[in-house]
């Protein structure tokens, strides 16, 4: 959906190497949300993010949401290859039941 | 659990044809969700319902797509008559409560 744009689009990093994946709304979120989506599969639910500053952290995955609840970052510590996939950011935009996803950003971790 | 249940994960039909895709959420979840997934349009919401009744079904993209929920534990999506620009990924989610949603592997449909 263009009303929540993810950057990069894609992503191609070595082995061992941090990255970031941006996620933005032009409008105030009430809800963030981060899924995974290995390729041919369904999506995974990685984290729910809802206050301004709020950071939660798995395993080497952490995500914050940003003070203005409108940009939320992914970054991934020292990458592997099971890190790969399309990452997907979803919002909750009008405190309904409805997520709107962005486009995703296509994940490839060089050996 | 089995996880959400998603039949058939293939299908290839030819324009005009009908065809029903089918979910089976994990049970005790009050809310499912209809996806479609492609690469130029990325993931849409359909349409969803919560206990069974349909919420919101603004994502449907026109009258020949039909969603149903005859009870808690099945759904499908019908399209009649089928287009090629049909053809995508859909998928079928459950939650207990509307945001952590759990997806099934998807259900590739090739309109030819």
């Amino acid at each position: 959906s263009q009303e929540l744009e993810q950057s990069p689009q894609s992503l191609i990093v070595q082995e061992g190497k941090n990255l970031t994946i941006n996620c933005t709304s032009s409008k105030t979120l009430y809800g963030l949300y981060w899924y995974k989506q290995k390729y041919g599969e369904g999506l995974i639910f990685l984290m729910m993010l809802q206050k301004g500053g709020e950071e939660k952290s798995h395993e080497k995955i952490t995500a914050k949401l940003d003070e203005k609840k409108q940009q939320s970052s992914l970054h991934i510590t020292a990458s592997q290859p099971s890190h790969a996939g399309i990452y997907l950011c979803g919002a909750d935009r009008s405190r309904d039941d409805k997520i709107i996803f962005g486009k995703g950003t296509r994940l490839h971790i060089l050996p | 659990d089995a996880g959400v249940i998603q039949s058939p994960r293939h299908e290839v039909t030819e324009m005009g044809q009908e065809v029903t895709l089918r979910c089976k959420p994990i049970s005790g979840h009050d809310y499912l969700f209809w996806y479609r997934q492609t690469m130029m349009r990325g993931l849409e919401l359909l349409i969803y319902f919560n206990n069974n009744v349909p919420i919101d079904d603004s994502g449907m993209p026109e009258d020949r797509f039909s969603a149903k929920m005859p009870n808690a534990s099945f759904s499908t999506l019908k399209i009649q008559p089928s287009e090629p620009r049909d053809s995508a990924v859909y998928f079928c989610a459950s939650s207990p409560w509307g945001y952590e949603q759990y997806f099934g592997p998807g259900t590739r449909l090739t309109v030819t």
